[in-house]
């Protein structure tokens, strides 16, 4: 079975720290695992996401999240928030060989910029 | 290009009445999935289809709620008899394939209200 669990429901930085929102993932088979945001009044937007690939992997914006297996961890961060941050973030969780029943969403932590 | 599309962006309806809320896919993607998101919640998954076809709809919450893309490539989701219960966001996906490596495109959602 699988889960997510989005460690923080909100986060709020000042504007040029470092951001760091966090994923635990549970999956029994080779996860694949992603980063959505959501604006307000937008869809949701991928940030990156990681099929087994490289651990590190970039995303948009300045974005970059690292899969750990040993921690189940999928932490995304950003060395220097800018205000434009300010939005939902998701992650996600599914089984590279699955159908799209697997791919889970977590509750979503919400990034706040103080400047 | 073109991102998906989903139309009403709002909706609010009575107790009882049904409701068609519509979605137009990135075109040439096969896979198109439909979400609800309450307040606070991420996405919970209801259905998808792979062309014409419902390959798994084992998140439809009971029989008042059912999908159709009779030619692959529209989507319509219908709910007969809504409640108070059925008001969220939802959300449609699509992405050229179905599987749980690949990239989904959202539209900006249907926000349904039921009073």
């Amino acid at each position: 079975a699988q889960s997510v669990t989005q460690l923080d429901s909100h986060v709020s930085v000042s504007e040029g720290t470092p951001v760091l929102l966090r994923c635990n993932y549970s999956s029994s088979y080779s996860p694949s695992l992603f980063w959505y945001v959501q604006h307000p009044n937008k869809g949701l937007q991928l940030l990156l996401k990681y099929t087994s690939a490289a651990t590190l992997v970039k995303g948009i914006n300045g974005f970059e999240a690292e899969f750990k297996k040993s921690e189940t961890s999928f932490h995304l961060t950003k060395p220097s928030a800018h205000m434009s941050d300010a939005a939902e973030y998701f992650c996600v969780v599914s089984d590279n060989y699955s159908s799209a029943s697997k791919i889970i969403f977590g509750s979503g932590t919400r990034l706040s910029i103080r400047p | 290009g073109a991102g998906v599309s989903q139309t009403p962006s709002n909706k609010v309806t009575e107790k009882g009445k049904y409701v068609e809320l519509r979605c137009d896919p990135i075109s040439g993607h096969t896979a198109l999935y439909w979400y609800r998101q309450s307040l606070g919640q991420g996405p919970e998954f209801l259905i998808y289809f792979q062309g014409t076809g419902a390959a798994d709809d084992s998140g439809l919450p009971n029989d008042r709620f059912f999908a159709v893309r009779p030619e692959g490539s529209v989507s319509t989701l219908k709910i007969q008899r809504t409640e108070r219960g059925d008001s969220a966001v939802y959300l449609c996906a699509s992405s050229p394939n179905a599987g749980g490596r690949d990239t989904q495109y959202f539209g900006p959602g249907t926000r349904l209200t039921v009073l």
